[in-house]
């Protein structure tokens, strides 16, 4: 079945610092992507949904990659401030079943 | 927009009773799934769940687990009887489908087995 990979696990960064977060993925067949983030107690919040033919996205203050030959997604906050704060966690969905497979997570500290 | 609703959100149980998490899917939708989330873990699939059957179940579904959803009312997760290991925060999502894959995520039930 599908395995999903997400480094770092942790990360610490300035406030207006960029972070990076890197999920790979094996199954080539894979359609859609996702972006969460949770923060202590709470649920998660999409962040981003990216399909397979759209490479890059651009929301409020991130930027998705997602490189299909690589099986390659990524979470890039550009200038990261304290309320990001969170752990971040991407996820494949099974086009068949609608089974959502996820990384580990990425808990991310912005400190000011 | 539209909320998945998880009833209770903390539930402490003696190991070995049994424990039912609800959830109140989004009213239109046709798909339901749990997860598990092991506190600073990962979120693991257990299940999911369309027109009244079990679609597709990860080996943490364990032999104790049940779902259903009976006339329509709240999707249910049943564990019988309860493990310690069984302790984490579970997550009810529902879809309208899964060609598009839009998810609603409820906002955990916190199980505590002691």
């Amino acid at each position: 079945g599908e395995q999903v990979e997400q480094r770092p696990p942790h990360l610490s960064v300035r406030e207006g610092d960029s972070a990076v977060i890197t999920c790979t993925y094996t199954d080539p067949n894979s359609y859609y992507f996702f972006w969460y983030k949770q923060e202590p107690g709470a649920s998660l919040q999409l962040l981003m949904k990216v399909f397979s033919s759209t490479e890059i996205n651009e929301g409020q203050g991130f930027t998705v990659l997602l490189n299909k030959k690589d099986k390659r997604l990524s979470l890039n906050l550009t200038a990261a401030h304290p309320g990001d704060s969170a752990a971040y966690f991407c996820a494949v969905s099974d086009s068949n079943t609608g089974k959502l497979t996820f990384g580990d997570g990425t808990v991310l500290t912005v400190k000011p | 927009g539209p909320k998945v609703l998880q009833i209770p959100s903390h539930q402490i149980i003696d190991m070995g009773q049994m424990v039912t998490l609800n959830c109140d899917p989004v009213s239109n939708h046709l798909y339901f799934y749990w997860y598990k989330q092991i506190l600073g873990q990962q979120m693991e699939f257990l299940v999911n769940f369309y027109n009244g059957k079990v679609m597709e179940k990860s080996k943490l579904f364990k032999d104790q687990f049940s779902v259903e959803r009976p006339d329509g009312s709240y999707f249910t997760l049943k564990i019988q009887p309860t493990a310690l290991e069984d302790s984490a925060v579970y997550f009810c999502a529902s879809s309208w489908d899964i060609a598009n894959s839009d998810y609603t995520f409820g906002s955990g039930t916190r199980l505590l087995v002691i």
